[in-house]
């Protein structure tokens, strides 16, 4: 069964430039879910989908993250315009999304972006 | 409110002694409890999880969990430390709640595994 896709999975970008991320879930996977992982932290959780539809983006700084799933499969998010701050890896996870039943979260290999 | 918390940020122990990395959790739910392992320059995986089965749960690599709801706890242990598990693990836990999971992670604890 192939795992949760991530790419690039390095990028290097200048402050104030924008910058993409895509996801794509274990296939069957109703729920993805963008987190970001400062050096030394755990993860935060930035967006969580149930299929095309946002569950929780109470943690995205909406004024320069946005992120999409708008076939209900794979996901971008997208840091326009990036901050020093910003750099961090950024983390893709899915699980099956069946409601009532506890999930178990699977992770991509994570995009590490440096902004200088 | 949901909370974990790691007790130690920094674990060191010698090739072939025993493993206990500490986990403490607060919920307002049954919650499930899972461990995850970082390798450097990786993502995430799944090393074990409790979903209300048995309390005591074998992973892979030889890492076992046991949940102590008594004492609000979800140790991770392992009886003989390989270098390869010089590695991030995280603590997660996760409430069912009416609006579906939610995953709350501890802040880490680093394994060193001296040779």
């Amino acid at each position: 069964e192939a795992g949760v896709a991530q790419s690039p999975r390095y990028k290097i970008i200048e402050k104030r430039q924008s910058v993409a991320f895509w996801c794509n879930p274990i296939s069957g996977h109703a729920t993805l879910y963008w987190y970001q992982q400062i050096l030394g932290q755990g993860p935060k959780l930035l967006i969580q989908f149930q299929n095309n539809g946002v569950v929780d983006d109470s943690q995205l700084p909406k004024d320069r993250f946005s992120a999409e799933r708008l076939k209900g499969v794979d996901s971008t998010l997208k840091i326009q315009p990036a901050k020093l701050e910003d750099s961090a890896v950024y983390l893709c996870a899915s699980s099956l999304g069946v409601r009532g039943h506890q999930e178990t979260q699977y992770f991509g290999p994570g995009t590490r972006l440096l902004v200088l | 409110a949901q909370s974990v918390t790691q007790l130690d940020s920094h674990v060191s122990v010698s090739e072939g002694t025993p493993v206990l990395l500490r986990c403490n959790y607060s919920s307002s739910y049954s919650p499930s409890l899972f461990w995850y392992v970082q390798h450097p320059n990786k993502g995430l995986q799944l090393l074990l999880k409790y979903t209300s089965a048995a309390t005591l749960v074998k992973g892979i690599n030889g890492f076992e969990a046991e949940f102590k709801k008594s004492e609000t706890s979800f140790h991770l242990t392992k009886p003989s430390a390989h270098m390869s598990d010089a590695a991030e693990y995280f603590c997660v836990v996760s409430p069912l709640l009416d609006t579906g999971n939610q995953f709350y992670f501890g802040t880490g604890t680093s394994l060193t595994v001296i040779p």
